[in-house]
């Protein structure tokens, strides 16, 4: 069984600041990562994923995450946040089949 | 095209009341999924489809009916709710021609908020 682990419920952060936001996941095979936001008043948006090779992912908004294997770790970071990146996050792992596990989603908060 | 689109975006009804929830997608993926998601929650899987053929039925009451006409659409189809089931109802796609669809991330529409009275 996998099992993904969001350890912060919400995210406070000032305008410009950097934030992390972190995900650790539990399985004990390969795994697909990835990370999803949702606007308010939106469905979720597939926002970056790891299959294989490079460890680190970028999307096209400035967002990026690293897997590191050894820690089981998929971080989330981006170095300036604006307004407009207040959202849920949600982390999710696929370890091959159809139906990801979600992780229980953080809270960004953008604060001017 | 590479939207999910769902209809309607609001929907009251009462608790005996039969309406149906509708997505459509036309970019060629061959499962598709029914999810419902409560505010500050992660989405719960409801139902996948794949290849227009229910797959998963992950315990849903039969009060929520699924229905896959053809490999573009994908309907909701509810009767005699109760309030508790009031939430956001999520369909999502993802790619064909894969033994492991959902390897390749989902495409979720906008959602239909429900709201059982």
């Amino acid at each position: 069984a996998q099992s993904v682990t969001q350890l912060d419920s919400q995210v406070p952060v000032f305008e410009e600041a950097p934030v992390e936001l972190r995900c650790n996941y539990s399985s004990s095979v390969s795994v697909y990562l990835f990370w999803y936001v949702q606007y308010p008043n939106q469905g979720l948006q597939l926002l970056l994923k790891y299959l294989s090779g490079s460890t680190l992912v970028e999307s096209i908004n400035g967002f990026e995450a690293e897997f590191n294997k050894s820690q089981t770790s998929f971080h989330l970071r981006k170095p300036s946040v604006h307004i407009s990146d207040t959202a849920e996050y949600f982390c999710a792992v696929t370890r091959g089949g159809y139906i990801p596990t979600f992780g229980r989603g953080t809270s960004l908060i953008v604060h001017p | 095209d590479t939207e999910v689109t769902q209809t309607p975006k609001h929907l009251v009804m009462g608790m005996t009341n039969k309406k149906s929830l509708k997505c459509e997608q036309h970019m060629g993926h061959r499962a598709m999924y029914w999810y419902k998601q409560k505010a500050k929650k992660p989405p719960e899987l409801m139902f996948v489809y794949s290849y227009e053929k229910l797959s998963i039925n992950e315990s849903v009451p039969s009060r929520f009916s699924p229905e896959c006409p053809n490999s573009s659409l994908l309907n909701l189809h509810l009767h005699a709710l109760q309030p508790e089931d009031s939430a956001l109802y999520l369909c999502a796609s993802s790619l064909r021609d894969s033994n492991y669809p959902a390897n390749y991330g989902y495409t979720f529409g906008s959602g239909t908020r429900l709201t059982v009275v």
